[in-house]
């Protein structure tokens, strides 16, 4: 099993671009979510879902929008990127929802410039 | 909301010497879980306490959860270069409906110094 796969691993983005990063597990886990990591800030939720077709937003959805039409995937939309957008972006995913172990994928370094 | 708050949030020891981060919550946690990230790598978890009380080991790392389970502790018995990374907590609070919320604390970046 590859587990939780991002991609890309790195990306650069001028202000106002848009892009999508994306998440794939195959582990056939129902909750999926996307965190951000800044310096001093730890791990910040940002959107999450517990199946197909049910998103949620976490603590900082601002700026970010989310869809899941299957199980496998969870993509992360930027619709109009800021600097303050540049972060460390992780996707996860649990076999039982936020209260179990949280399996992590190896994130994309994004910079907004 | 919920708040995790984890000290310290640096630590430097000497090879050989102990690590304690601790974790605090505003509110009773149903589970705290932990979790290390290495640098330049993305958190692994290491293990989930549920029990109020709760003590487990895993070969030189004592976990150990409060008895009103709104605390944790992480501590590493004599350090070694391995251990370098940042530690994290993750406390689980029934937020209702039969659904939990997750919530980090800002992890401690453990340095060892051979």
């Amino acid at each position: 099993n590859a587990g939780v796969t991002q991609t890309p691993k790195f990306q650069v983005l001028k202000t106002g671009q848009s892009m999508t990063l994306q998440c794939a597990q195959d582990m056939n886990h129902e909750y999926m979510s996307w965190y951000r990591q800044d310096p001093g800030m730890g791990l910040r939720l940002i959107h999450y879902s517990v199946g197909a077709g049910i998103t949620d937003q976490g603590e900082v959805p601002n700026g970010y929008n989310v869809s899941r039409s299957t199980t496998e995937d969870f993509p992360l939309r930027l619709l109009s990127a800021a600097p303050s957008q540049t972060s460390v972006y992780f996707c996860a995913s649990s076999y039982l929802g936020s209260i179990g172990e949280q399996f992590f994928g190896p994130g994309t370094r994004l910079t907004v410039l | 909301g919920q708040q995790v708050m984890q000290i310290p949030q640096y630590q430097h020891v000497q090879e050989g010497e102990d690590f304690t981060t601790y974790c605090n919550s505003s509110t009773t946690l149903s589970n705290i879980q932990w979790y290390k990230q290495r640098p330049g790598g993305h958190p692994v978890f290491l293990i989930q306490l549920v029990k109020s009380g709760e003590v487990k080991k895993q070969k030189r790392l004592t976990f150990q959860f409060g008895e009103a389970k709104k605390n944790s502790s992480l501590h590493i018995t004599a350090t070694q270069t391995t251990d370098v990374g940042t530690y994290f907590c993750a406390g689980a609070r029934n937020s209702g409906a039969g659904s939990y919320q997750l919530t980090f604390g800002k992890g401690t970046k453990l340095s060892v110094i051979p």
